[in-house]
């Protein structure tokens, strides 16, 4: 089946610890995307990529970065100099064109 | 304020009410995105539109680009329609509204 894949689910780390959230997909998507949601905001963008080996900094970068070495993966590690790094994470990836996205299944992120 | 405003925030509905959940946008969009989001966090894609109306079993979604205003309206509502529901305006990105918490009871 085609889609997207986080893991894990849910993930705890203690303060100050790097930690790294996995985002795969197999719909041969060249633009992939990382989220943050938090209650009572709407999400919020940490990075994007639309290409391998080239990424852009969201609305909220800072204390994150990522990586794409392959179109069908796009790690997002959440760094300690990330302030509030306890919230629910959620890549997408979108296909020709980009309007439309597909949404993995997200990690909910606890620290410590 | 916020460039995209969703109202309610919260509605409780009973079983087989007709609902309605508003979305205004005051930033020129490309296309607008309504979106599922059930209590295990998963997002589903339920509708994107540039004009119009479009209909999917029990759900309608419609926008009016020059008010700058898109509803979601469900028909025959049912407890599985619960979860959140959350419109986005596509520009350059995606522009998110926070949300709609709608509980469907039996």
């Amino acid at each position: 089946d085609g889609g997207i894949t986080q893991s894990p689910k849910y993930l705890f780390r203690k303060e100050g610890q790097n930690v790294t959230l996995s985002c795969e997909q197999n719909l041969n998507h060249d633009a992939m995307y990382w989220y943050r949601q938090d209650p009572g905001q709407g999400l919020r963008l940490i990075y994007y990529s639309q290409i391998v080996n080239d990424f852009q900094k969201g609305d909220i970068a800072e204390g994150y970065s990522v990586s794409r070495e392959k179109k069908e993966s796009f790690p997002l590690t959440v760094t300690s100099a990330q302030k509030n790094p306890t919230a629910f994470y959620l890549c997408a990836s979108s296909g020709q064109g980009g309007n439309e996205q597909f949404f993995g299944p997200g990690t909910r992120l606890t620290v410590l | 304020k916020n460039e995209v405003e969703q109202s309610p925030q919260n509605l409780t509905a009973q079983e087989g009410e007709f609902i309605t959940i508003n979305c205004s946008y005051s930033v020129g969009i490309s296309a607008l995105h309504w979106l599922q989001q059930h209590p295990g966090g998963g997002i589903v894609s339920l509708f994107m539109l540039s004009s119009g109306k479009k209909k999917h079993g029990r759900l309608i979604a419609t926008i009016n680009i020059q008010e700058k205003h898109s509803s979601l309206h469900i028909t025959a509502s049912h407890p599985r329609d619960s979860a959140v529901y959350i419109c986005a305006c596509a520009t350059n990105k995606l522009i998110f509204g926070t949300g709609t918490l709608l509980a469907v009871q039996p």
